[in-house]
């Protein structure tokens, strides 16, 4: 089956705790991208990759690493979680050439980050 | 101000029509896209419209775009309980990858 998987789905963690949050998927996507969801704010992009070794800062970058080493994975990176952190995170994926050039994006089910 | 706008609730009666709709500013976007997503899941694409259609049906779905007032809409005919979730615009650029969501419509479905 084809999709984008996350992993932990939950994770509750204390301030300045490293921790990764992964997402594969099994689409041989060359596009991930990860975003945070806030009430009232809709989906906002923290960083994307085009394709292995290429990243780039999307719109909320601050406080996240992000690496793509192999096509399949991008796992998201906080260093150093703060409060300010705590969100609801999807990674989403994207083929090359999409239907009608439309690069429909894949979205994984979410991880749910609590940081106290 | 937001790139993508929305409002964020929409109720509407158990076989009504419901219309919801988005505004966009950037009169370079290529794609439209409407985003559905259901409690406790992720985003799942429902539709999307290329910048140079004015309507695209999909049997209970129909996008309405104008691209002079830069407003996109959703119609869901005969709403079903099922329907209830919150939906997302959003919007591509030119020729890049990266989408800008706008904050989502919570729409409820009612008995």
């Amino acid at each position: 089956e084809a999709q984008v998987t996350q992993n932990p789905r939950y994770l509750i963690t204390v301030t300045g705790k490293k921790l990764t949050v992964t997402c594969s998927q099994n689409m041989n996507h060359e596009y991930m991208s990860w975003y945070r969801q806030d009430p009232g704010l809709g989906l906002r992009q923290i960083y994307y990759s085009m394709n292995v070794e290429v990243t780039d800062k999307g719109d909320v970058p601050e406080g996240y690493k992000v690496s793509r080493k192999e096509k399949r994975n991008f796992p998201l990176i906080l260093e150093s979680p703060s409060p300010n952190q705590t969100s609801l995170y999807f990674c989403a994926s994207s083929p090359g050439t999409g239907k009608e050039g439309s690069y429909e994006q894949y979205f994984g089910p979410g991880t749910r980050l609590t940081v106290t | 101000g937001e790139d993508v706008e929305q409002s964020l609730f929409l109720s509407v009666r158990e076989g009504d029509s419901s219309v919801i709709n988005c505004t966009y500013t950037d009169s370079s976007s290529t794609y439209l896209y409407w985003y559905k997503q259901e409690p406790g899941a992720g985003l799942q694409l429902l539709t999307y419209i290329f910048s140079n259609m004015d309507m695209k049906q999909d049997q209970r779905l129909t996008v309405l775009l104008n691209k002079k007032d830069k407003h996109l809409s959703l119609r869901i005919a005969d709403t079903q309980t099922g329907d209830s979730a919150i939906y997302f615009c959003a919007e591509r650029k030119g020729s890049a990858r990266q989408l800008t969501f706008g904050s989502g419509t919570q729409l409820t479905v009612l008995p």
